[in-house]
């Protein structure tokens, strides 16, 4: 009974790269949520997909952030040009439905250098 | 101000005691609230789920929430040195975002 997975678990990329962060949501959830957790602060709401939709990003910066949920696959979370304030964890969390409760992967915490 | 206030501690008991952990919120509209449990480097763990008001047990955990006070507790008994961890609060209005407290970071001692 798999739980929400993440990978990579640990990423390190130099100013001006690309992140990809990905998520496979558990079993039979296909609501995905992405949230940002800042050393000493709390979680940080991104965005919300469901299967090839985007929900609410109303968290998400915009501009270098994006995120995608495809029919097949994980949910990808994308960021283009990293800079050192991009350093954090990022979790994604999945549920059932909008009304359930989320459930929350490992994390990759992402290094810029 | 913080749509969730939560105090960071640490807080620091004995084995055994009995823990309140609590945050306020100034956001009427929320109605789902949840406590996550967080070990250092670790993914936040869900503990507790409720809606609306009243209280919710499940074994040594007891979640109250208090609507009209915007103030909602997690009370943890006979503590382990295993809860030592960071302990978020969580809310929601429409079921979509969860927004969080900072975390409260509990230490109990043998």
């Amino acid at each position: 009974n798999a739980g929400v997975m993440q990978n990579p678990r640990h990423l390190v990329r130099r100013r001006g790269q690309e992140a990809r962060l990905r998520c496979s949501p558990m079993k039979g959830h296909s609501h995905v949520y992405w949230y940002r957790q800042l050393p000493e602060e709390g979680l940080k709401f991104m965005v919300y997909l469901q299967k090839e939709n985007i929900i609410d990003e109303s968290g998400m910066p915009k501009e270098r952030f994006s995120a995608e949920f495809p029919k097949e696959g994980p949910s990808i979370l994308r960021i283009q040009q990293v800079v050192r304030g991009d350093s954090a964890a990022y979790f994604c969390a999945s549920s059932s439905s909008p009304a359930y409760e989320q459930y929350f992967g490992p994390g990759t915490r992402l290094t810029v250098t | 101000q913080k749509e969730v206030e939560q105090d960071p501690g640490p807080l620091s008991v004995p084995e055994g005691a009995i823990v309140s952990l609590n945050c306020t919120y100034s956001n009427s509209a929320f109605q789902y609230f949840m406590w996550y449990r967080q070990y250092s480097r670790k993914g936040p763990e869900l503990l507790m789920y409720t809606y609306s008001s009243g209280n919710k047990e499940d074994g040594r955990f007891t979640a109250q929430v208090d609507k009209s006070s915007k103030y909602i507790s997690l009370f943890i008994r006979d503590s382990q040195p295993s809860d030592s961890a960071t302990y978020l609060c969580a809310m929601s209005s429409n079921t979509d975002k969860l927004i969080f407290g900072t975390g409260t970071r509990l230490q109990v001692f043998p």
